[in-house]
């Protein structure tokens, strides 16, 4: 089955413990992003990657790295997360770059940082 | 800079009900439109897209958006709500370079019985 999978689907942790959160995709898709949603808010992008080794910023990437070694995986990495990064995160993958292509979304990863 | 507004945060109906979800955008070329849905605990799924062509866009579960470039609009419509349509509502734009999707803050639907 064509999916996204992420790791874990919740998360608690304290300020300042690093965390790594996984998002793998089986559909061989070139793209890959995340994603965080808020309240009132919708989804904001954090960082994206057109393809391996080729990572760029979102809007919203203050706190926050990511890697793109492997085509199917995306790892969202928080060095020392702090309690506004409180949220829920989505990884997604199209087979392209390009603003006219369909994004498929894990299931999500709600974090709660204490 | 490309921005969408969904004015009602929450939309109760009744089952059987029809349904209209508005969408409004900001975005200086032809946009790319989508609309997702995010059933509670679940990820996003897509209802449908608009690229070009015919206005009137057909999607998944029976619903259906209607682009009108001179509204700067994209609501989503369906004219007989099930209870299984409960869920939150994102309409989005495709913004170009790095396929990021600029979304806007959700409408929680509702359906009474």
């Amino acid at each position: 089955e064509a999916q996204v999978t992420q790791n874990p689907r919740y998360l608690i942790t304290v300020t300042g413990k690093k965390l790594t959160v996984t998002c793998s995709q089986n559909m061989n898709h070139e793209y890959m992003s995340w994603y965080r949603q808020d309240p009132g808010l919708g989804l904001r992008q954090i960082y994206y990657s057109m393809n391996v080794e080729v990572t760029d910023k979102g809007d919203v990437p203050e706190g926050y790295k990511v890697s793109r070694k492997e085509k199917r995986n995306f790892p969202l990495i928080l060095e020392s997360p702090s309690p506004n990064q409180t949220s829920l995160y989505f990884c997604a993958s199209s087979p392209t770059q390009g603003a006219g292509y369909e994004q498929y979304f894990g299931p999500g990863t709600r974090l709660t940082v204490t | 800079a490309q921005s969408v507004t969904q004015p009602d945060i929450h939309i109760t109906v009744s089952e059987g009900a029809s349904l209209e979800l508005r969408c409004n955008y900001s975005y200086g070329a032809t946009p790319y439109l989508f609309w997702y849905v995010q059933s509670p605990g679940q990820g996003l799924q897509l209802l449908l897209k608009y690229f070009s062509g015919d206005t009137l866009v057909q999607g998944i579960k029976g619903f259906e958006a209607e682009f009108k470039r001179s509204q700067s609009s994209f609501n989503l419509r369906k004219p007989s709500v099930h209870w299984s349509d409960a869920a939150e509502y994102f309409c989005a734009v495709g913004a170009g370079y790095g396929n990021k999707l600029v979304f806007g803050a959700g409408t929680i639907l509702r359906v009474k019985s």
